[in-house]
């Protein structure tokens, strides 16, 4: 069975300052998608980035990007230049197929001011 | 488009009662999820419908059931509600929920309280 884990329950950095969140999942599968969710407090949760396992360039969106290596089964996010507003829970998610989607415990960011 | 939206968003109920959940996922997703949030436990997969079918479901009791109506809507039953049972529910749809992998968007949840 798939897992995701998510070694950092907590986190707090400066705004502006760049932070990476870790995540590790185990899994025989060769194709498969990962996401990291953003929940932020008592607002909904929302997809930050998404990363296709057969390719190989890692995924980017404005200041979120991740550090996809497969051999290692490690998915990280790196969020450049934080800002207030990315104080929230942080979820690694792993999907394969269309097959059900397993979520880490989570990491919950604070943005400091 | 409008987002998912899941009806009521807070309820509270006690022991042995029964609740059902409503979740409208965006126009034109065909794949409803539920997930039950708990601080303990995380994020937990209940089932996920697809053209008014479960098509996989996960490791709760029978208790918990649910459908899918033509328009794509469904909703979410929890009969017997236990102390155990308060929790964030999420529902999250997607086109196809097929193996090209599609993003699941969420809903605010609705937030369930036994007494």
């Amino acid at each position: 069975a798939q897992t995701v884990t998510q070694s950092q329950p907590e986190m707090s950095v400066q705004e502006a300052e760049t932070v990476t969140l870790s995540c590790t999942y185990d899994t025989s599968e060769n194709n498969y998608y990962l996401f990291w969710y953003k929940q932020p407090p008592s607002r909904q949760m929302i997809l930050v980035i998404r990363q296709e396992a057969y390719k190989q360039q890692n995924a980017t969106e404005n200041r979120f990007s991740v550090n996809f290596q497969k051999a290692a089964k490690s998915f990280s996010l790196k969020i450049s230049d934080s800002q207030l507003g990315d104080t929230a829970m942080y979820f690694c998610a792993f999907m394969k197929g269309n097959d059900k989607i397993i979520f880490g415990k989570g990491t919950r960011l604070h943005i400091l001011p | 488009k409008a987002g998912v939206t899941q009806t009521p968003r807070y309820l509270i109920k006690t022991r042995g009662q029964q609740v059902t959940l409503s979740c409208s996922p965006i126009s034109g997703h065909r794949s409803v999820s539920w997930y039950q949030q708990t601080p303990g436990q995380g994020l937990q997969f209940l089932f996920e419908y697809f053209s008014e079918t479960q098509r996989n479901k996960g490791n709760f009791p029978g208790r918990f059931s649910g459908r899918q109506f033509s328009n794509s809507r469904s909703e979410m039953n929890v009969s017997t509600l236990e102390l155990g049972d308060s929790a964030l529910y999420l529902c999250a749809s997607s086109p196809e929920g097929g193996p090209g992998g599609d993003t699941q968007y969420f809903g605010p949840g609705t937030r369930l309280t036994v007494l």
